[in-house]
């Protein structure tokens, strides 16, 4: 059964660097890994996207190895606002989107 | 600043009432996704359409839920008769899909909370 596997939970303090890894071993070839945030009582925001190797964007950056396997996204430098959710998708290869179960990050000062 | 709109914003019913639930995607998108989420499962995805059509609705209990997008200005989601397991937070998501990419950014409304006692 195709399914994204992520850490329940991990803590980190103010200007640290967060690394938190998604597997999804039965990824589509064709398609793209997102991640997306989500804070109490507020839908899941988009912060990166990518396919391959890495991207870089103004607040993540996203690690993806040649396998695609896994991907690795990057918080640099967190501080308390970092405080969320942070869930990995992607499409397998029977076309079903799934979400993982997403990760809590605590940044404490 | 373009957002996805969903209404009501909390319902609170009673078991056996129907339940609707109505999403506004962002103007120009062309993709309709319903997720439910709760603290034991997570984020389900229900359905999801694309230029109105569904594409995908197998993680939707059928004998109670329905999904339909009469335009493209507006997503319904109904449960009836509705029980206390379907309790959770509905977000609706709209998306542009260029291409022949399977996978779209995602803009989640800020969800509707449902409390069926």
């Amino acid at each position: 059964l195709a399914k994204t596997t992520q850490p329940i939970s991990m803590d980190s303090y103010e200007g640290q660097e967060v690394n938190i890894t998604c597997s999804h071993n039965n990824i589509a070839t064709n398609d793209y890994i997102t991640w997306y945030q989500q804070f109490p009582s507020q839908g899941p925001r988009f912060i990166i996207q990518g396919y391959k190797t890495k991207v870089t964007n103004e607040v993540a950056s996203l690690f993806i190895p040649a396998d695609r396997k896994s991907s690795t996204l990057s918080l640099p430098r967190v501080s308390l606002s970092d405080t969320a959710v942070y869930y990995c998708l992607v499409v397998f290869n029977d076309y079903k989107l799934s979400f993982g179960a997403g990760t809590t990050v605590t940044v404490r000062a | 600043d373009a957002r996805v709109t969903q209404t009501p914003r909390h319902k609170v019913t009673e078991m056996g009432q129907e339940v609707t639930m109505r999403c506004q995607p962002i103007l120009g998108h062309n993709t309709v996704f319903w997720y439910r989420q709760t603290m034991m499962q997570g984020l389900e995805l229900l359905a999801y359409f694309r230029n109105r059509a569904p594409l995908d609705d197998s993680g939707m209990p059928k004998d109670r839920f329905s999904a339909e997008m009469p335009d493209a200005t507006l997503a319904t989601l109904k449960i009836q008769p509705s029980e206390p397991r379907d309790s959770a937070v509905y977000f609706c998501a709209s998306g542009l899909v260029i291409g022949a990419g399977l996978q779209e950014t995602q803009y989640f409304g800020p969800g509707t909370r449902l409390l069926v006692l």
